[in-house]
C-alpha cells in the first residue's frame, strides 16, 4: 500500500511566523503533488500543486518538492490566525491520490 | 453555485437501513471519486469512476456500492448501514489526461451518523 505521511501536530506558530509543513511519500513513481486546506468540517481546498523539483511560490504559500528525498514541504509566510486549519499532503499513485492523515496548524495571535 | 454538490449534508439514520448519497458536478470533469473521512485517519478512497462505464473499487469497498448516472453525477449507497459507517463523505472531481488533472476538488461533504 503507497503511503503518505504527515506529522499530525498541532504545529503551533505565533502570527507573521513561517510555518512548516512537511510531508513524505513511498511511491516513487508519483509526478504529482498537492497541498489542500481544510476547516474543521469542511471540505479539503486545493491551494497548491507541484510537478517538479524545486520551490513554487504563489502568494505567501512556498511547495517545495524534492523527488530524490521523497519528501514535499509547504511554507506559509507571514502566517495569519485564518491559517489555523489542517493541511493535507496529496501524492498521485496509480492515476489516484493518496492523501496523508494531515497536519493541524495553529497560528497563535 | 457550487462546482460540485452533495445531498444531502447531514443524514442521521437507523442501523440496518439503506441509504443514498448523490453527487453532482457542473465542471465538466470526467472523473468522480467517493471519500469517507475520520478523525485522525484521514481521507480513504470508498469508490472512483474515469467514465460513465469505468467504475472501481477503492481501499474500503465493502458495505458501499456506487452508480454513475451520468457524467455529472455518481451516487454512493449503503446498502445496510451499520455503526461504524457513521463519517464525514466526500464527493470529489477531477479531469482527466497528466499533471494537473490530477487535482480533485471537493464537495461540501454529506456528515452522515448511523444510530
Amino acid at each position: 500500500q503507497k503511503e503518505v505521511e504527515q506529522n499530525s501536530g498541532p504545529l503551533s506558530v505565533p502570527e507573521g511566523a513561517i510555518a512548516s509543513l512537511n510531508c513524505t511519500y513511498s511511491d516513487r513513481g508519483s509526478q504529482s503533488f498537492f497541498w489542500y486546506r481544510q476547516y474543521s468540517g469542511k471540505s479539503p481546498e486545493l491551494i497548491m500543486s507541484i510537478y517538479s523539483n524545486g520551490d513554487k511560490e504563489d502568494g505567501r504559500f512556498t511547495a517545495q518538492l524534492n523527488k530524490a528525498s521523497q519528501y514535499v514541504s509547504l511554507l506559509i509566510r507571514d502566517s495569519q490566525p485564518s491559517d489555523s486549519a489542517t493541511y493535507l499532503c496529496a501524492v498521485n499513485s496509480s492515476y489516484k491520490l493518496i492523501f496523508g492523515s494531515g497536519t493541524r496548524l495553529l497560528v497563535r495571535p | 453555485d457550487a462546482d460540485v454538490t452533495q445531498t444531502p449534508r447531514n443524514r442521521i439514520t437507523k442501523t440496518g437501513k439503506r441509504i443514498m448519497l448523490e453527487c453532482s458536478q457542473t465542471k465538466g470533469h470526467d472523473r468522480m471519486y467517493w471519500y469517507r473521512q475520520d478523525p485522525g485517519l484521514g481521507l480513504r478512497l470508498i469508490y472512483y469512476s474515469f467514465d460513465v462505464k469505468d467504475i472501481n473499487k477503492g481501499e474500503i469497498s465493502d458495505g458501499y456500492s456506487v452508480s454513475r448516472q451520468a457524467q455529472a453525477k455518481f451516487s454512493l449507497s449503503l446498502e445496510s448501514a451499520i455503526p461504524n459507517q457513521t463519517a464525514l463523505y466526500f464527493c470529489a472531481t477531477s479531469d482527466n489526461g497528466q499533471g494537473s488533472s490530477y487535482e480533485q476538488y471537493f464537495g461540501p461533504g454529506t456528515r452522515l451518523t448511523v444510530t
